[in-house]
């Protein structure tokens, strides 16, 4: 089973800003946080990754409580093309589980 | 853009066929996957390989085998498809980002098994 929990669905006006929690309570000291998203028929994408500090590249930004026990994903200026279902998985790498996931619609 | 391809990308067949799907890397990547996903599931692992001729099960390995006999193509076949097996199915590579090794995926394979 996941080892997270997201929200089943949310909206978003276009040219905002998309805060997508996640929920990881059982995370150990070596998971890391893992971000993806899935485009309708498309594979799933890599987003953003982080173990403890903050992080951001191009596409998003990672918000980690102090304790870890829960995290955020942050789309600064959410597009169309941004609607997608987003994954929040903990994992060391090796094997990755996937839960159901957030489905982000992105309305104009 | 991962360097992944799958093959075919669409396929229908009739139960009790065999049927191999095949993922290819051109990046010569170690870690190799195959999932599939089904609606109202996430992806699920099938098997995975961590180098030519070394494989494992993932967590939903039955009714399926998988081969890796050179580090670019990992093989996976449905020794006689049923129905249950219609799905569709991505391979993964594993590669090194930000220090972290991290999961790419390929494009899917569309399966339709009658």
């Amino acid at each position: 089973d996941a080892k997270t929990t997201q929200p089943p669905s949310m909206d978003c006006a276009e040219g905002r800003a998309a805060n997508l929690p996640c929920n990881h309570s059982t995370i150990s000291g070596n998971e890391y946080v893992y971000w993806y998203r899935q485009i309708h028929s498309q594979g799933p994408q890599y987003i953003i990754h982080g173990l403890k500090n903050n992080e951001t590249n191009e596409m998003a930004s990672l918000i980690i409580t102090e304790d870890r026990k829960s995290s955020t994903l942050i789309l600064p200026h959410a597009t169309l093309r941004d609607t997608a279902v987003y994954y929040c998985i903990v994992s060391t790498s090796e094997k990755l589980v996937f839960g159901k996931g957030t489905k982000l619609t992105v309305n104009p | 853009d991962a360097g992944i391809t799958q093959s075919p990308r669409h396929k229908v067949t009739e139960t009790g066929t065999p049927v191999t799907l095949r993922c290819h890397q051109t990046e010569n990547h170690r870690y190799m996957y195959w999932y599939r996903q089904d609606p109202g599931h996430g992806l699920r692992l099938i098997h995975y390989s961590y180098g030519v001729k070394d494989t494992d099960k993932g967590e939903v390995s039955d009714g399926y085998s998988v081969s890796r006999s050179k580090t670019e193509d990992f093989l996976l076949t449905l020794e006689s498809a049923t129905s249950s097996q219609t799905s569709v199915y991505f391979c993964a590579i594993r590669k090194t980002r930000d220090s972290q090794e991290t999961q790419y995926f390929g494009p899917g394979t569309r399966l339709l098994v009658l």
